[in-house]
């Protein structure tokens, strides 16, 4: 089984509704985060969370939140799905501040028609 | 701005050696990273470097110039499962990750 596990794996849906995508993980690790990828641009950050009561935006929160449960456990949402956020989201771990190496997900495939 | 530069897309044959270059400017640097990225699939380390120099981990090989704000992954003896895209990685002054867009290598035979 997968270390970082996300779900669901694929999902299309319709402007408007509301989606949540859920990451737990196994690692032991405090450090969780949020990321998209798109084609032709890296990865860019949506949110992380460094414990259970600190949560932070990265650099393109707009239009999404998050809820870290417990420290397993981290979910994305998208409250008003629009067709930009058509792309692949990852969940990733880290150890701690110095460790630097990410352990992600598998990726959920969303797209918003 | 924060810039991480890298190539597109490059080609190589099977068994021969391949240089990616990377090129950054950030606000800090707290290390270099490179991952790998197979096509529909999650990104995983390859190296790390946050001293000037090259990091050698089997076929795999990482340079760093934190002067030149320039680093290389070089890629030996090359396999068609080495196809994927790498990912270059900084990490800033205040320890987030600015990520390039990656370049895939394709792997001819």
């Amino acid at each position: 089984d997968a270390d970082v596990t996300q779900t669901p794996r694929n999902r299309i849906t319709k402007t408007g509704k509301r989606i949540m995508l859920e990451c737990s993980q196994t690692k032991g690790h405090d450090r969780m985060y949020w990321y998209r990828q798109d084609p032709g641009l890296g990865l860019r950050l949506i949110y992380y969370s460094f414990d259970v009561k600190d949560i932070n935006k990265g650099e393109i929160s707009d239009g999404y939140s998050v809820s870290r449960q417990a420290q397993a456990k981290f979910s994305l949402s998208l409250e008003s799905a629009i067709p930009n956020q058509t792309a692949l989201y990852f969940c990733a771990t880290s150890a701690n501040r110095e460790a630097g190496e990410l352990f992600f997900g598998e990726g959920s495939r969303l797209t918003v028609l | 701005g924060q810039n991480i530069d890298q190539p597109t897309e490059m080609t190589a044959t099977e068994g021969a050696i391949v240089q990616i270059n990377c090129t950054y400017q950030t606000s800090g640097f707290n290390g270099l990273f490179w991952y790998q990225q197979h096509a529909g699939e999650a990104p995983t380390f390859l190296s790390y470097n946050v001293l000037d120099g090259l990091e050698e981990k089997g076929r795999f090989s990482s340079f760093l110039s934190r002067s030149k704000g320039y680093s290389y992954l070089l890629l030996k003896e090359l396999q068609m499962k080495d196809s994927a895209s790498y990912l270059c990685a900084v990490r800033d002054s205040n320890y987030q990750l600015i990520w390039g867009a990656g370049t895939k290598l394709i792997i001819k035979p």
